[in-house]
Order: structure tokens, then C-alpha cells, then sequence
């Protein structure tokens, strides 16, 4: 069983365009993450939600904008794509307790704007 | 910015263990050492974490210094699948982020 699922796993798309890309997790974890890793291959987090609550966001440009409908979804909308978006995107969950916790990544979805 | 500092590459033959080490000098009191690895074109994946003691589990060991300013991963028997990136992070816990630096890329040959 896939325990933080993505789709789409591959976007090509073009300038200008608004697309989403979903993200679900089946371990009833509590919070969600959305990492960013650019062609350099350093990878940032971006946003992090607890109980569809944003705790965390890292400076990113208000074209990006994730939704939390339900504990077990984090969805990443981006308006107006330009062309340093393209990175792949991981979604994490994890559950945060009294002390530690480790993330769960799904496996990354691609994102190119030509 | 990262609080780790880590060897850009290694190799390693297959089947000798792969010792990586990971220096975090400035690390809390309440942060424990987390270690990560990414496999090409795949999302990191957790191996192990520890806070004082040193750790093993069916992945890996950690070992801790006892100032706790520095750390190895083990991996007693390295196979061609343990051939990624390996991401050595300090964090508190929490609601607190995972800071990826640039990590060590472990090859193992045959």
C-alpha cells in the first residue's frame, strides 16, 4: 500500500498556466509538508500543515497556494507558472507527537515550464 | 540554512560497511540527529534518528559522540541499493522542518 501517493508524477506544461498537483497520505498522520528540490538538487521545504492548519511557510511567492481539505490531503496550486518552478515537488507527512518524528515522502511529482 | 556539515562523496565496496560522518557542532540540547538518504529520482527516505544514545535498527547504526557534536551512520553491509544521497539533518521536535544541506553521496561498487 502506497503510504503518501502524488499525481501527477510528471507536468509538462507552459508559462503562464495554473496547475495543482495532489498529494494523500493513508497513515492518519496529522501533518503534511510540500518540499521543493530544484535542478541543483537542494531541497526546501515549502509549506507544512497540521490538522489543515498552516504552520509553515517559507517565504514562497503567493502564486503558490496549498489547500487542505482533510487531514489525509495537501494539494499545492501554482498560478502563473514561470519558468524557475520547474523542480520536482515531494509532499511529506509525519505525526507530530511529545517528541520526535520522521517524514514520509511521497515519490516526487516533476514539474517543467517551457 | 543547514546546521550539518558532511563529506561531499564516498565509495564504498560492496559488502564492507559504509561509514558516514556528519558534523553538527552547534547542535541544541533538545535536537536530535536525523539521517535521510534520497536514491536517484526517488523521495528521501528515513533511516534512523537518534538524541543521546546511539542507535540501531534493521537500516543502520548511529553513533553519537558523547558531546554530541558529531555523528556516523553504519551501514554494516553495503549493497549497489544503499548507493544514494545520505542527508544528515539536526532538529527539534515539533512542528519544526527538515533543513536538507547537500549531503553525502555514497557510491557502492561492486
Amino acid at each position: 500500500d502506497t503510504a503518501v501517493s502524488q499525481t501527477p508524477k510528471y507536468l509538462v506544461t507552459q508559462m503562464g498556466n495554473d496547475k495543482s498537483i495532489k498529494c494523500e497520505q493513508n497513515l492518519g498522520h496529522d501533518t503534511m509538508y510540500w518540499y521543493k528540490q530544484d535542478s541543483k538538487k537542494f531541497l526546501k521545504i515549502m509549506f507544512s500543515y497540521n490538522n489543515k492548519e498552516l504552520i509553515i511557510n517559507e517565504t514562497v511567492p503567493n502564486r503558490f497556494s496549498p489547500k487542505s481539505p482533510d487531514k489525509a490531503h495537501l494539494n499545492l496550486h501554482i498560478n502563473s507558472l514561470e519558468l524557475g518552478d520547474s523542480a520536482v515537488y515531494f509532499c511529506a507527512s509525519s505525526q507530530v507527537g511529545t517528541g520526535d518524528n520522521e517524514q514520509f515522502f511521497g515519490p516526487g511529482t516533476r514539474l517543467t515550464v517551457l | 540554512d543547514a546546521k550539518t556539515t558532511q563529506p561531499t562523496s564516498m565509495d564504498c565496496a560492496e559488502g564492507r560497511a559504509a561509514n558516514l560522518p556528519c558534523n553538527h557542532s552547534t547542535i541544541s540540547g533538545n535536537e536530535y540527529v536525523y539521517w535521510y538518504r534520497q536514491i536517484h529520482s526517488q523521495g528521501p527516505q528515513y533511516i534512523i534518528h537518534g538524541l543521546k544514545n546511539n542507535e540501531t535498527n534493521e537500516m543502520a547504526s548511529l553513533i553519537i559522540t558523547e558531546d554530541r557534536k558529531s555523528s556516523t551512520l553504519i551501514l554494516p553491509h553495503a549493497t549497489l541499493r544503499d548507493t544514494a544521497v545520505y542527508y544528515c539533518i539536526v532538529r527539534a521536535p515539533g512542528f519544526q522542518k527538515l533543513v536538507f544541506g547537500t549531503g553525502t553521496r555514497l557510491l557502492v561498487s561492486p
